[in-house]
């Protein structure tokens, strides 16, 4: 089973609040990743967790959180939501350096 | 650092017509190299990917890629096209280390097949 899990699908915020994004998976992967994707851009890695050691990328330091509370969860947070912040999060992991990462379904947000 | 470059935005074909979406990348070193494709409303989900050996792999559904690293190109080709092959698709690099491999994707391509 290569599934991903992610809830919510859709996620409807308001500006200023917080939000919290969840993803899950079954294949005991070492590495959990999450990517922001909007209308006709690549998807942009925001950060990932290596077993327990979190790795965020330089330019979304200060707008992400994450939580891995174990191998199977790993947590989106979002602290105080922006209009920018309105995406696809996509919620991926993998078995170990340079393998294949394996998608979830994603969480559609729209922050109004 | 790596990048990877989609030439083409938008691709229009007839069903049955044989299709190559481009991708070119840069990186110094040697690349994983992969094709996701994302259908409506869904995720991202593998076509296929090159480590090494026979630089034309195969994937799902018909697809192919060919790697030529003298062009630093990864093409995707697929002989025969289906109206439910529309879809975006998106080539991506990996570049390992120690903490796990990270992904640099193009813009993506998106692909349409008129019936």
């Amino acid at each position: 089973d290569t599934t991903v899990k992610q809830n919510p699908r859709y996620k409807l915020a308001r500006v200023g609040k917080p939000v919290n994004l969840i993803c899950s998976q079954t294949m005991n992967h070492d590495t959990m990743y999450w990517y922001q994707k909007k209308p006709n851009q690549a998807p942009k890695l925001l950060l990932f967790y290596y077993d327990k050691i979190l790795n965020r990328e330089a330019d979304t330091f200060e707008k992400f959180q994450s939580s891995r509370p174990n191998n199977s969860f790993c947590s989106l947070y979002i602290g105080s939501a922006g209009l920018e912040y309105s995406a696809m999060y996509l919620c991926a992991s993998s078995p170990g350096q340079g393998d294949t990462q394996y998608f979830g379904p994603g969480t559609r947000l729209l922050v109004l | 650092a790596q990048s990877v470059t989609q030439p083409d935005a938008r691709v229009t074909v007839s069903e049955g017509a044989s299709l190559q979406l481009r991708c070119k990348y840069s990186y110094s070193g040697t690349p994983y190299l992969f094709w996701y494709v994302q259908y409506p409303r869904q995720g991202l989900q593998l076509l296929l990917k090159y480590y090494s050996g026979d630089p034309v792999v195969q994937g799902v559904n018909g697809f192919e890629a060919e790697f030529i690293k003298s062009n630093s190109s990864f093409h995707l080709r697929k002989a025969s096209v289906h109206w439910s092959d529309s879809a975006v698709y998106f080539c991506a690099v990996s570049v390992g280390n120690n903490a796990g491999a990270k992904l640099t994707f193009g813009g993506g391509t998106r692909l349409t097949v008129r019936p």
